[in-house]
């Protein structure tokens, strides 16, 4: 079985700030893990995922997540906030015969 | 290139009556995924296709739901009937290829509103 666990339901940053978002998964196989951002009445887009390559992924808009095997963790940072940031992120993890899990979500709030 | 398409946006209707949902997915894309994603929580697998076969449908109440891609194009997901706990956000997905680690693009969801 596979699952993730995004820490904090609620974060809050100033603008400008550095944003960071906890995941940690677990997964009795590689693992795929995903970090999708969500806007308020929209789909899911896809940010970033890392598929067992390199271990340092870039995503779009500055985003970036690293994979750490050893803390299980793959959490999501961008250096400096903006407020076109603020929206729900949610962390996913699948496998091959696995299908996508995605956490509960953590919205962020950028503050001016 | 046009994205996942969803339709309706929203529906309001009472309980025990019928609803369905449909989905067009990105032109070429063989994989389309229905999830429900209730309020605060990500979302959830109903139903994988493959092509116009379903080939995980272990999450979807099929004493209620129901789904059909018969041209392995557009599908509809149909609840009948509607409950109260059904309210929800009902996202379809789709992707290239089988692998899991494909990238699965979605549509802006139907936010269904069961009274």
């Amino acid at each position: 079985a596979q699952s993730v666990t995004q820490l904090g339901s609620h974060v809050s940053v100033s603008e400008g700030a550095l944003v960071l978002l906890r995941c940690n998964y677990s997964s009795s196989v590689p693992p795929y893990l995903f970090w999708y951002v969500q806007y308020p009445n929209q789909g899911l887009q896809l940010l970033l995922k890392y598929t067992s390559a390199a271990t340092l992924v870039k995503g779009i808009n500055d985003f970036e997540a690293e994979f750490k095997k050893s803390e299980t963790s793959f959490h999501l940072t961008k250096p400096s906030a903006h407020m076109s940031d603020a929206a729900e992120y949610f962390c996913a993890v699948s496998a091959p015969g696995y299908a996508l899990n995605f956490g509960k979500g953590t919205s962020l709030l950028v503050t001016p | 290139e046009a994205g996942v398409v969803q339709s309706p946006r929203y529906k309001i209707i009472e309980k025990k009556q019928p609803v369905a949902f449909w989905c067009n997915p990105i032109s070429g894309h063989n994989t389309l995924y229905w999830y429900r994603q209730n309020l605060g929580q990500g979302p959830e697998l109903l139903i994988r296709y493959e092509n116009e076969e379903a080939v995980d449908d272990s999450q979807l109440p099929k004493d209620r739901f129901s789904a059909e891609r018969l041209k392995g194009v557009d599908s509809t997901l149909k609840i009948q009937p509607a409950e109260l706990g059904d309210s929800a956000v009902y996202l379809c997905a789709s992707s290239y290829g089988q692998g899991t680690e494909e990238t699965q693009y979605f549509g802006p969801g139907t936010r269904l509103l069961v009274l």
